[in-house]
């Protein structure tokens, strides 16, 4: 099986924009995961989709938002870009289910704001 | 609340053994992971446990007491390679079985 893929890998922007990152899961899972992650700060949970829903939701801004399509692959959105924005973003998949538990992580967006 | 505390940086020599410690404070507990991530790359999973006691996995092992929200990593025979963060997250029941992750355990391997 083809594992979590996400693009762009890299990306720089300035503040004020915004940006769309993309992750298609393993085939079959039907929950994606989005994480911010930067130095020191571990895995922040951005949010949850599962069968085109938004299941579960950190804390983080309005700025930050997602949506899931048809075939599991998802989105996340940030408009109004902020220099803290800077970090990686992270998705992981999973067949969701109660009696699975392994999320499968994608190589991330390299997300640098200037 | 909820809380998970590890250590943030650990030292240890080629060839010994390392335990990498992870407290927890959460309501609704559903079991601990442990993922390991080498720098510049994605986690990969190494262990969950959801009942008490030690799960053994080659080299690895990860241990669970859920009465006093505590969970280690065994690490033995070390390798150059194993040279990693090394992140604990716990699911929870309540939230649609969210993971909540520490901020994860730095581990340096000295030859």
């Amino acid at each position: 099986k083809a594992g979590v893929t996400q693009t762009p890998r890299y990306l720089i922007k300035t503040r004020g924009q915004q940006v769309t990152l993309s992750c298609s899961p393993i085939s079959g899972h039907r929950s994606v995961s989005w994480y911010q992650q930067t130095p020191g700060q571990g895995l922040q949970f951005l949010f949850e989709y599962f069968s085109e829903t938004q299941r579960n939701k950190g804390n983080f801004p309005g700025r930050f938002s997602g949506r899931q399509f048809s075939n599991s692959r998802s989105e996340m959105n940030v408009s109004t870009l902020e220099l803290g924005d800077s970090a990686l973003y992270l998705c992981a998949s999973s067949l969701a289910s109660t009696n699975s538990y392994e999320q499968y992580f994608g190589p991330g967006t390299r997300l640098t704001v200037t | 609340g909820q809380n998970i505390d590890q250590p943030t940086e650990m030292t240890a020599t080629e060839g010994a053994i390392v335990q990498i410690n992870c407290t927890y404070q959460t309501s609704g507990f559903n079991g601990l992971f442990w993922y390991q991530q080498h720098a510049g790359e994605a986690p990969t999973f190494l262990s969950y446990n959801v009942l008490d006691g030690l799960e053994e996995k080659g080299r690895f092992s990860s241990f669970l007491s859920r009465s006093k929200g505590y969970s280690y990593l065994l690490l033995k025979e070390l390798q150059m390679k194993d040279s990693a963060s090394y992140l604990c997250a716990v699911r929870k029941r309540d939230s649609n079985y969210q993971l909540i992750w520490g901020a994860g355990t730095k581990l340096i391997i000295k030859p």
